[in-house]
């Protein structure tokens, strides 16, 4: 199985500053039909997961513009450009480019 | 709009079994790969099963392969789970996801509220 391995798994931040995730997958995650499938979810308190990132980078329908993705192969990042109250909550990266799908640990984002 | 409905779960006692199932709207079922995703008190996300889109491909965790079986049917727009044998372990927050277009699951873009299942004597 492919093991999904984030850092931090706490990150408190200031509102308005930025903030940093990192996954790191223990096989590359390119696919044979060429595409990565990484992708970030966030859940806050008490609600059900929401994608916010596809496929390394693709922001999905409705997630605002300060949440970024970035990597290849092994190596991935979520970006918050400016950390917003609503930010708060756990952050996860899920790879299915193999079954079983994995998850990462989690981060938990709070504000400072 | 889209939206997942899980229901079917509640307690049961170890050994015993349940079926969890997933009533979908808002989009074209049969088109989408869909999973199963739990989640236990407290704990992070654990993906527990996922089918294709035409349920050419299935895929199970570990933990549940050879105990639990999902399947759809389209007719219906819903999504299922027979949970079998069932664990302490397994209590948690069930969540039913939708899939990518036509794919076998390459994320999980919508979720419903979640089904609880606890496993307890």
């Amino acid at each position: 199985d492919i093991v999904m391995t984030q850092t931090p798994l706490s990150s408190p931040v200031t509102l308005g500053q930025p903030a940093s995730i990192s996954c790191r997958s223990s096989q590359s995650l390119v696919h044979r039909d060429g595409n990565t499938y990484l992708s970030w979810l966030q859940q806050r308190p008490g609600q059900p997961p929401r994608l916010l990132i596809y496929n390394i980078f693709n922001r999905f329908s409705g997630v605002p513009d300060r949440f970024s993705g970035s990597g290849a192969g092994t190596d991935f990042t979520l970006n918050i450009s400016r950390v917003e109250a609503e930010d708060v909550g756990v952050y996860y990266c899920m790879q299915a480019t193999q079954y079983p799908r994995t998850f990462g640990q989690g981060t938990k984002v709070e504000i400072k | 709009e889209v939206q997942l409905v899980e229901s079917g779960g509640g307690l049961v006692q170890p050994g015993r079994s349940l079926r969890l199932s997933c009533a979908a709207s808002g989009f074209t079922f049969g088109d989408y790969a869909m999973h199963w995703v739990r989640q236990a008190p407290g704990k992070g996300l654990e993906w527990v099963s996922g089918v294709s889109w035409n349920s050419g491909n299935t895929g199970y965790a570990d933990s549940v392969k050879g105990r639990f079986t999902i399947s759809r049917d389209n007719a219906k727009n819903s999504l299922y789970l027979q949970m079998n044998s069932l664990r302490a372990e397994d209590t948690a927050l069930y969540y039913c996801a939708k899939g990518d277009y036509r794919g076998s699951g390459g994320y999980a873009d919508y979720w419903g509220q979640g089904t609880l299942v606890t496993v307890s004597s």
